[in-house]
């Protein structure tokens, strides 16, 4: 299996400010230029909402502020400029191989 | 737009099947990969298992010994079972679907979850 890591486990930061949060893999998820790797927005009571995919490509209609970046076994993703409606737990997950693995998740709230 | 719901019992008594179904609407079950993830309370996500449309699967090594996906086309449907469950199985369970016909790919269909609470 491929094991995911995250860190770090929660952070706080103030509106309008950066906040970046890094996720490892376990093994390589590069394959032929691709990296299989997603991250994840999870609000309360909700299940959770792609924010990014192939590790920088955003989903249609998440707001520029997010973007993702790293390749191989190393990847970040950056909220540039904090809003309130941000405060989640976000989630790498990797789609290389199967088993499918998640990262353990980091909480992001307002310093 | 593709939607997915589950539905099946809130608890289940230790030992004793878990059993949920996942109604899919706004677009066929044919040609897709569905799988299963599920989440303790206040925990991370994890991984059940697919199933394709044909009736192929892929289980979590983790969990396969206790886990079977099926399929039902005509009621554009499928399902999980989870066998001698214990406490450790109590979760939101979510159904969910990648964005293309390959399994290789971002999951971008959740549904909303339901909890299942394991307990006597």
């Amino acid at each position: 299996d491929i094991v995911m890591t995250q860190s770090p486990d929660s952070l706080a930061v103030s509106l309008g400010e950066r906040a970046t949060i890094n996720c490892k893999s376990s093994q390589s998820v590069l394959y032929s230029s691709n990296n299989y790797l997603t991250w994840y927005q999870q609000k309360p009571g909700q299940p959770p909402k792609l924010l990014i995919y192939w590790a920088s490509t955003r989903e249609s209609g998440v707001p520029d502020r997010f973007s993702g970046s790293g390749s191989g076994t190393d990847f970040t993703l950056t909220i540039s400029s904090l809003q309130a409606e941000d405060v989640a737990v976000y989630y790498c997950q990797q789609y290389y191989s199967t088993p499918f693995t998640f990262g353990p998740g980091t909480k992001v709230d307002i310093k | 737009q593709v939607q997915l719901q589950e539905s099946g019992p809130g608890l289940v008594k230790p030992s004793e099947t878990l059993s949920l179904t996942c109604t899919v609407s706004g677009g066929s079950i044919s040609s897709y990969y569905w799988n299963w993830i599920r989440q303790p309370p206040g925990k991370g996500l994890e991984w059940i298992g697919y199933i394709y449309y044909s009736g192929s699967t892929n289980y979590n090594p983790s969990l396969k010994s206790r886990v079977t996906i099926s399929v039902d086309t005509s009621k554009n449907q499928f399902s999980l079972k989870l066998t001698s469950v214990t406490a450790a199985d109590t979760a939101v369970y979510y159904c969910a679907r990648h964005v293309g016909t390959t399994p290789y790919a971002e999951i971008v269909y959740w549904g909303q979850g339901t909890l299942v609470t394991v307990s006597s």
